[in-house]
């Protein structure tokens, strides 16, 4: 039971366009999100995060949008780049049970290719 | 500041063989964590560690254990591998939870158990 999806496995973008992965959740307890980008044999970097209180950030090329009534949160890449190809990671922040720490549920991933 | 480091990069065991993953930081993190990535799924918790000392089971603990004997160090064990642990496995750190969410991630081991 995948409580946070990446429905898109794989998405092409023309380097200059904009790049839109999604990422659907189930779980209302969860109240922070972050995406993370991940190239091939490295570890996972964070890339930018958004509260449950708000709808939108934004850090320079990347925004990300959260619509909490619909468990629905995108990242936005504007312009997208070639060095943008990597593996894109959503994941959500939630109390671990024993309410000692935080736990990153992650989603499956998608990769984006940007062509030049 | 090397941030995260895993050892060993790569390793291929046998069946029955145990061995350990050490995750080493150098941030004065407080939590620290371990995850597996397989094919088409994201990073599940494996254990997760709150402070020197200390260690808890995450989502998928079975197979699996786990020391934290100093702040800047995580080890996790596989007692008796089995071909289900061929994984990549993810270490990650992190400051105190109730101020910051982000974790950092070392590059990963790539096991494969035959």
């Amino acid at each position: 039971d995948q409580q946070v999806k990446q429905n898109s496995p794989s998405l092409s973008v023309q380097e200059g366009r904009i790049s839109i992965l999604n990422c659907d959740y189930t779980n209302s307890m969860f109240d922070y999100f972050l995406w993370y980008k991940k190239y091939p044999a490295e570890g996972p970097t964070f890339l930018i995060s958004i509260s449950s209180i708000k709808d939108k950030n934004e850090d320079g090329r990347f925004t990300v949008f959260l619509n909490k009534s619909a468990k629905h949160l995108s990242l936005h890449i504007v312009p997208s780049q070639p060095g943008d190809s990597a593996v894109y990671f959503c994941a959500a922040s939630s109390i671990i049970s024993s309410g000692s720490a935080r736990q990153l549920t992650f989603g499956s991933g998608t990769q984006l290719t940007v062509l030049p | 500041n090397a941030g995260v480091t895993q050892t060993p990069k790569f390793r291929v065991l046998k069946t029955g063989q145990s061995m350990t993953l050490l995750c080493a930081q150098d941030m004065n993190h407080e939590y620290m964590y371990w995850y597996r990535q397989d094919p088409g799924m994201g990073l599940r918790l494996i254990h997760y560690s709150v402070g020197e000392g200390t260690t808890a089971k995450g989502e998928v603990p079975d197979g699996y254990n786990v020391s934290r004997l100093k702040k800047q160090n995580f080890l996790l064990g596989l007692e008796s591998a089995a071909p289900s642990q061929t994984s990549v496995y993810f270490c990650a750190s992190s400051y105190f939870p109730w101020s910051s969410y982000e974790q950092y991630f070392g590059p990963g081991t790539r096991l494969t158990v035959t």
